[in-house]
């Protein structure tokens, strides 16, 4: 257990619908981090948010918007979904997520696996 | 950009050795990671380099070449719950030192 907990585990929904995903990062991470793994895919980096803010952008789609609340828990929100975005969504958090401690290291929740029919 | 090549698929017998190479290229490397998944569970984390040389704990160990762009993960006494993909993935100080993950070594231990 990484101490990163997501949820829902599992969410299934129709094309055109709008989802929220939520994580909790480990207790003193400042940083999280969403990811999207298709089918026999890589990791797809997709936004960082440190202490609040947004930090950095990756192949994260204009449907598709984030943000972290005061309490450091995040929310992913998929709108106008696609049979496309059928994946598992990773939520991983670090303690700075700067770069500035070499060794900081994400660890991640155990997945929302969103099926869109 | 980032850059990260590892083999697609391997087999390896179970008590033996395994090596599966990451070779990458980046322009801020900021260092790499070794992660283990299982299908369908979350990526857990093995080691870290930022330095050259080998990194060892407990079965597993990894290694770093710099000049190289090159990185090897070791797992040894190979167990069937080694069975998973293996993801490598580089911190680049260019990508806001994020983590960029090549798509991963599925191994499949066989007795």
């Amino acid at each position: 257990d990484s101490g990163v907990t997501q949820t829902p585990k599992h969410l299934i929904t129709a094309t055109g619908q709008r989802v929220t995903l939520r994580c909790s990062p480990r207790s003193g991470d400042l940083s999280v981090y969403w990811y999207q793994q298709s089918l026999d895919q890589g990791l797809q980096f997709l936004i960082q948010y440190y202490n609040g803010e947004e930090r950095a952008k990756g192949n994260i789609l204009e449907r598709f918007s984030a943000q972290q609340f005061p309490d450091l828990h995040s929310e992913l929100n998929l709108s106008s979904l696609e049979l496309g975005d059928s994946a598992l969504y990773f939520c991983a958090s670090s303690v700075e997520g700067q770069g500035i401690t070499s060794t900081d290291t994400q660890y991640f929740g155990p997945g929302t696996r969103l099926t869109v029919l | 950009g980032q850059n990260i090549d590892q083999p697609t698929e391997m087999t390896a017998t179970e008590g033996a050795i395994v090596q599966i190479n990451c070779t990458y290229q980046t322009s801020g490397f900021n260092g790499l990671f070794w992660y283990q998944q299982h299908a369908g569970e979350a990526p857990t984390f093995l080691s870290y380099n930022v330095l050259d040389g080998l990194e060892e704990k407990g079965r597993f160990s990894s290694f770093l070449s710099r000049s190289k762009g090159y990185s090897y993960l070791l797992l040894k006494e190979l167990q069937m719950k080694d069975s998973a993909s293996y993801l490598c993935a580089v911190r680049d100080r260019t990508g806001a030192n994020n983590l960029f993950f090549g798509t991963g070594t599925r191994l499949t231990v066989i007795p």
